[in-house]
């Protein structure tokens, strides 16, 4: 696609339940990145997928989050027992090197909401 | 592991101000870019800085790779509305993943 595309754009969920995020990154990029922004907050590190390589999970920020990437491409990010503290904007980035550029691309994110 | 530390976290500047954030890493960088996110919406590319001590100028926005390629900064000068937003650096170490600074937000009062 044109770009990277996340879906769903907003997630209203009750607390307790589980939730799976998707970003679709720009075909061909090989580096994938997840991030949290709360309301006027910055960029939180959630994980990192950079192609075959195992991720970099040092962001998560409990065993209730988790993450794959399928085949390379596609990436589900999964939250379990949803509390409202997980309440945030999810961000997807993908990149790829090109001419010594390694530009991130973001999603419009997805705006998870738990109640 | 690698951090990078950005000021300020918010700036309120009047229209025609210049403005100015900071960016600081606790390693060598590979490289450093610089994002904008404006309200509402999500980050969005400006530029990579590569070389040690390089400047590079888009219009009115100057960036600063520093000597030891450990720190970074953004200039605006003579600020407009529409350069209101959070700015962000990124900083890449040669292996592993880019790290984010927590952003500067600037408000700018016409």
């Amino acid at each position: 696609g044109a770009g990277v595309s996340q879906s769903p754009s907003n997630k209203v969920t009750e607390k307790g339940k589980d939730v799976e995020l998707r970003c679709d990154p720009i075909s061909g990029h090989t580096a994938l990145y997840w991030y949290r922004q709360s309301l006027g907050q910055g960029l939180e590190f959630l994980i990192y997928f950079q192609g075959n390589s195992a991720p970099d999970k040092s962001g998560l920020p409990s065993d209730r989050f988790s993450a794959e990437r399928t085949g390379g491409s596609v990436s589900t990010l999964t939250i379990q027992r949803t509390q409202q503290e997980d309440s945030a904007v999810y961000l997807c980035a993908s990149s790829e090197h090109r001419g010594g550029i390694a530009e991130a691309f973001f999603g419009q994110g997805t705006r998870l909401t738990v109640v | 592991g690698q951090q990078v530390m950005q000021i300020p976290q918010y700036q309120h500047v009047q229209e025609g101000e210049d403005f100015t954030t900071y960016c600081n890493s606790s390693t060598t960088l590979s490289n450093i870019q610089w994002y904008k996110q404006r309200p509402g919406g999500h980050p969005v590319f400006l530029i990579q800085l590569v070389k040690s001590g390089e400047v590079k100028k888009q219009k009115r926005l100057t960036f600063q790779f520093g000597e030891a390629k450990k720190n970074s900064s953004l200039h605006i000068t003579a600020t407009q509305t529409t350069d209101v937003g959070t700015y962000f650096c990124a900083g890449k170490p040669n292996a592993g993943k880019s790290t984010f600074g927590d952003g500067t937000t600037l408000t700018v009062k016409p």
